[in-house]
């Protein structure tokens, strides 16, 4: 079974600086999908960035990145120059490839931005 | 590209009625939709799998009579609180899975805020 772990419930970061969210997961296959949404006080589950796990190299949206590390199983997620904006509540997302693909989802991190 | 829209935003019913809400791939074509639910200040639970054209998989744990979910075309599911509670008021989340990019990504409605009386 796949699991999720974000292991930070709160990060706050000043404006305009850069701000890293952990995530951890397990899974015993080879192939998956890895996924950051963010819910801001809307509640809209919005994608924020994607990656392919057999894919090497890093995902890139703008000023949001992730560093993917297979062996360790590690997905976090940078976000650079923060704007208010950002602040919102952060979920790591795992799926398998093929089959119903359910998302998996961690416990969440709640990010603020201080002005 | 990928919306998803979902109807009513919010509910305000009363103990032993039922409430429809649905959901609604507005510009791409799933076959297949998520509900989930969220208590506040935690993540997302899935409920249950929506196929087109098939009966929907239903986590353990989730009465299906009680969260009927018909998914009668590619573009709309439905989701039915039957004989709702107070128990039942929580923030119900449908998505809709599309394959945009090469990856099939879940992309999210909304929400309906339930609140039983």
């Amino acid at each position: 079974a796949q699991t999720v772990t974000q292991s930070q419930p709160e990060m706050s970061v000043q404006e305009a600086e850069t701000v890293t969210l952990s995530c951890t997961y397990d899974t015993s296959e080879s192939d998956y999908y890895l996924f950051w949404y963010k819910q801001p006080p809307s509640r809209q589950m919005i994608l924020v960035i994607r990656q392919e796990a057999y894919k090497q190299q890093n995902a890139t949206e703008n000023r949001f990145s992730v560093n993917f590390q297979k062996a360790a199983k590690s997905f976090s997620l940078k976000i650079s120059d923060s704007q208010l904006g950002d602040a919102a509540m952060y979920f790591c997302a795992s799926s398998l490839v093929g089959g119903a693909q359910k998302l998996v989802f961690g416990q969440g991190t709640r990010l603020t931005i201080n002005p | 590209g990928a919306v998803v829209s979902q109807h009513p935003s919010w509910v305000i019913c009363k103990s032993g009625t039922s409430v429809k809400i649905e959901c609604r791939s507005l510009d791409f074509q799933a076959t297949t939709m998520f509900w989930y639910r969220q208590f506040p200040k935690q993540s997302l639970m899935l409920m249950a799998t929506s196929n087109e054209g098939s009966k929907a998989t239903y986590e353990q744990g989730v009465e299906k009579d009680k969260f009927l979910i018909n998914h009668a075309s590619l573009t709309l599911s439905t989701l039915t609180v039957t004989s709702a509670h107070p128990e039942d008021s929580s923030f119900y989340i449908c998505s809709a899975r599309s394959p945009t990019g090469g990856i099939d990504t879940q992309y999210f409605g909304p929400g309906t805020r339930l609140t039983v009386l």
